[in-house]
């Protein structure tokens, strides 16, 4: 299995530019997750979608859009990147199931992303 | 406000000692407790769960402890190798809630040969 896969690993943008950072997960997980990480302040949630069809905004949610293209895919967007946005991105995914379910989450391998 | 605290940025320990990391919460209620190991460049990938009810659990050498009155979880890694060290995140997980995963800032554990 595959697992949860993010592209691209690596991505330089300049300031004003737009991207989108792919995730997908083969495990049919209903949860899915943007995080991005920082020097000092841990995973904070940028946007999460709990099923298909639904999104919605975390903890730092501004500057980016989300698209929950199908159960298996989870896509970010930069619509104009500031150097603020420098930072490494995860996607992740976890199964909601019953209260005595495992909840583990999956992540990828990560987007290093710098903003010049 | 809600927080989530790993005791030090940075743990540095000596081959075959037991290494305790400690993670703190404020204002949470977790039904669980996870934790996770992150190396660098990776992604983080999932250790251990203990849920709210068991006060101990045990994988090879690590071992998770959970105490919802301190609101605190410990997590031990006896007879520690070189090959231990990584970051560390604990992570709180709700039962309500569409977002449910909380993390910690994570503790940089070194392992000196």
């Amino acid at each position: 299995n595959a697992g949860v896969t993010q592209t691209p690993k690596f991505q330089v943008l300049k300031t004003g530019q737009s991207m989108t950072l792919q995730c997908a997960q083969d495990m049919n997980h209903n949860s899915m997750y943007w995080y991005r990480q920082d020097p000092g302040m841990g995973l904070r949630l940028i946007y999460y979608s709990a099923s298909e069809g639904t999104t919605d905004k975390g903890e730092v949610p501004n500057g980016y859009n989300v698209s929950r293209l199908n159960k298996r895919e989870f896509s970010l967007r930069l619509e104009s990147a500031a150097p603020s946005q420098t930072s490494v991105y995860f996607c992740a995914s976890q199964s909601r199931k019953a209260i005595l379910g495992n909840t583990e989450a999956f992540f990828g391998q990560g987007t290093r992303l710098t903003v010049v | 406000s809600q927080k989530i605290e790993q005791n030090s940025e940075a743990l540095n320990i000596q081959e075959g000692k037991t290494a305790t990391l400690t993670c703190n919460y404020t204002n949470y209620s977790p039904a669980y407790l996870q934790w996770y190991r992150q190396d660098p460049g990776r992604g983080p990938v999932f250790l251990l769960l203990i849920r709210e009810n068991e006060k101990e659990k045990r994988k090879e050498r690590l071992k998770v402890t959970f105490d919802t009155t301190l609101k605190q979880s410990l997590f031990h890694i006896t007879a520690s190798q070189p090959a231990d060290s990584a970051t560390y995140l604990c992570a709180l997980a709700l039962l309500t809630g569409a977002n449910n995963l909380f993390f910690g800032t994570g503790t940089r554990l070194t392992v000196i040969p």
